[in-house]
């Protein structure tokens, strides 16, 4: 199994609309969470850490989830622009906080 | 955040060449990463390259084959050698900064071997 899972997708979204997608982990050292996005044949970009509060950005929503082990994304009033791969990153403190990378969820805004 | 310049940002090669890739930072760091992207799949760190000594090469990925220089605290190349078709990836650069060791990215060396 893999530490990091990810639904890969894709998730087909109207543009305005809402997705939500999670990202699961079994390592349940895991201390620090965050979401990248990543444009096709573009370098990973940061978009959001992940606390235990949950947090939000503008129309970027995440949440954790520790006691199913699993991280959420959610985009409210999709734009067009949104259209990416979305990887999930975990830092696990008993791996000498080694990086965890999930492949990838890829969303697809439509017109 | 760290600004990451990298180099070449794409490349086709032949089977049996070498490609070094180039990775320089805007400010000082003590480690720098270098993880391989295959189509469609996560990200691999390849390994970790620390200034005045020898790279950490993770399990699968050998110093002959991905021979890493990191001469001072910002700059670091990474050397794909001998390629085979196998070897067709985006390489990644990166840093670590901040109170939440977040990581960022270089552009990214996207490598296409016949």
């Amino acid at each position: 199994r893999k530490e990091v899972e990810q639904d890969p997708g894709p998730f087909n979204v109207p543009e305005g609309a809402t997705v939500a997608f999670n990202c699961t982990y079994s390592n349940s050292a895991s201390q620090s969470f965050f979401w990248y996005r990543q444009d096709c044949r573009k370098e990973p970009k940061l978009l959001m850490s992940v606390y235990s509060s949950g947090n939000e950005d503008g129309r970027f929503t995440a949440q954790l989830n520790r006691a199913s082990q699993y991280i959420s994304l959610l985009i409210r009033d999709s734009k067009l622009s949104d259209s990416a791969t979305y990887l999930c990153v975990v830092i696990n403190l008993d791996s000498w906080g080694k990086l965890q990378f999930g492949a990838g969820t890829q969303v697809v805004v439509t017109p | 955040s760290a600004v990451i310049s990298q180099k070449p940002s794409r490349d086709i090669c032949q089977r049996g060449t070498s490609l070094t890739i180039q990775c320089q930072v805007d400010s000082q760091v003590t480690m720098m990463f270098w993880y391989r992207q295959q189509p469609g799949q996560s990200l691999t760190l390849i390994a970790t390259a620390n200034q005045g000594s020898e790279a950490t090469y993770e399990s699968g990925f050998v110093i002959d084959k991905f021979p890493i220089s990191r001469p001072n605290l910002t700059f670091s190349t990474l050397t794909v050698s001998n390629m085979s078709p196998e070897d067709s990836s985006i390489y990644l650069c990166s840093v670590r900064q901040g109170p939440e060791e977040k990581l960022f990215f270089g552009s990214g060396t996207q490598l296409s071997v016949l």
